[in-house]
């Protein structure tokens, strides 16, 4: 079973922040918060991870709150082309437990 | 273009037919994946290559076989498949199971099992 907890769907207005909250409040010191994103009829695309500071790249920022229970991944200037599904994934990193195991995500859809 | 390539894109068979799933990655990755995924259902996890050594077989059934014959190919052979096997299957790649790099997952093939 996913150690996640996502909103089913969220809408977001093109332009604005998209701001995508996550649950993991079993998660472990050696297990990492990772997203995916699938548009539609394509391969997940990785997007961002992080274990407990905060992460910015080029597509996003992943925000770890202190107890790291929680996580929102945020994409600053949402447009039409990030609607997809979502997915949070916690992942501990070590041998065949490493393996990357998808829940069923938050279906963001950016709306003009 | 992802770097790692599924062929083919799309792929109708008969029960009684065997196919093969290709694919290929040029990105140096030692691992490789193979993940299903049904409508309305979530990824599952079929098969871990790592080395070109299976690790990892998630209770698949035999009429699926996986093919490593290097670090930047993996087949998935068909045969005698039934109709609710009809899905997506991707492909995916990385440094090394366990390690805290992403995945690379390719467009995948869409199967549908007539």
């Amino acid at each position: 079973d996913a150690k996640t907890t996502q909103p089913t769907s969220m809408d977001c207005a093109e332009g604005r922040a998209a701001n995508l909250p996550c649950n993991h409040s079993t998660i472990s010191g050696n297990e990492y918060v990772y997203w995916y994103r699938q548009i539609h009829s394509q391969g997940p695309q990785y997007i961002i991870h992080g274990l407990k500071n905060n992460e910015t790249n080029e597509m996003a920022s992943l925000i770890i709150t202190e107890d790291r229970k929680s996580s929102t991944l945020i994409l600053p200037h949402a447009t039409l082309r990030d609607t997809a599904v979502y997915y949070c994934i916690v992942r501990f990193t070590g041998g065949s437990q490493g393996n990357l195991i998808f829940g069923k995500g938050t279906k963001l859809s950016v709306k003009p | 273009e992802t770097g790692v390539t599924q062929t083919p894109r799309h792929l109708v068979m008969g029960m009684t037919n065997k196919k093969s799933l290709k694919c290929e990655q040029h990105l140096g990755h030692n691992a490789m994946y193979w993940y299903k995924q049904s409508a309305k259902k979530p990824l599952e996890l079929m098969f871990v290559y790592s080395l070109e050594e299976r690790v990892e077989n998630n209770s698949v059934p035999s009429r699926f076989s996986p093919e490593c014959p290097n670090s930047s190919h993996l087949f998935l052979h068909l045969h005698t498949l039934q109709p609710e096997d009809s899905a997506l299957y991707l492909c995916a790649s990385s440094q090394l199971p366990g390690q805290s790099y992403g995945y690379t997952f390719g467009s995948g093939t869409r199967l549908t099992v007539v």
